[in-house]
């Protein structure tokens, strides 16, 4: 069985850091893209990056582009979200999911809430 | 990046068919053929529901069904069941090498 499970979500002050992380079991992390995706309190989803098997290759949204490093380790199974400079627009849940490399999202994490507020 | 378009709600009685659309340009639906849906039940994690514009996970009942035309691709739901009450979501790959959602669409089964 597929399982993803996010930490490292919390409460940041504006212009804080934060790093995700979410450890992934039941499958071979090393050959699969990751995304992360967000959602803000009573919002949509928004992608928000993607990174591919080996780790080589990523992409961002305009909105986070600058600020957010997504990186992987596969020997440890876990992907990971470093955000730098957050702002309150940021304040959401995400979600780190399996998927390919053109966004179709095959499984889902339960989410952790990350919190920008003074 | 811009958000693809998708009715912010739609209703159906149960035992009906319904149909959501999802709208974006030829730089990402009408682009290519890697349109998703996504099922959200709240509180819940999105659940994959269609991709590849009309593939089906296995697991994912043959009453949904996705297609797309140009710009727009479409989600439809037939023979609407109380458990499809949910929130939907499209998205597409995009030409900048990113992803988009639409969105969303808030189904009521009635």
């Amino acid at each position: 069985e597929v399982q993803l499970v996010e930490s490292g979500g919390g409460l940041v002050q504006p212009g804080g850091s934060l790093r995700l992380s979410c450890a992934a079991s039941g499958f071979t992390f090393s050959t699969y893209w990751m995304h992360w995706v967000r959602q803000a309190p009573g919002k949509g989803l928004v992608w928000v990056s993607r990174i591919n098997s080996d780790g080589s290759s990523t992409s961002y949204a305009d909105s986070v582009k600058g600020r957010f490093t997504i990186s992987r380790d596969n020997a440890k199974n876990t992907l990971y979200l470093q955000m730098n400079s957050l702002r309150a627009e940021d304040t959401a849940v995400y979600y780190c999911a399996r998927g390919t490399y053109y966004s179709s999202l095959f499984d889902w994490g339960q989410g952790t809430l990350v919190t920008v507020s003074s | 990046q811009s958000a693809l378009t998708q009715p912010a709600s739609v209703s159906g009685s149960p035992g009906q068919s319904i149909t959501i659309s999802c709208t974006g340009t030829s730089s990402d639906v009408g682009g290519y053929n890697y349109v998703s849906w996504y099922q959200q039940h709240p509180g819940k994690a999105p659940k994959l529901m269609i991709y590849d514009v009309s593939k089906r996970p296995s697991g994912v009942s043959n009453r949904f069904s996705g297609s797309k035309s140009g710009n727009t691709a479409s989600l439809t739901i037939s023979g609407l069941q109380a458990e499809d009450e949910a929130d939907y979501y499209c998205s597409s790959y995009t030409s900048s090498s990113t992803g988009v959602f639409g969105g969303g669409t808030k189904l009521t089964v009635l």
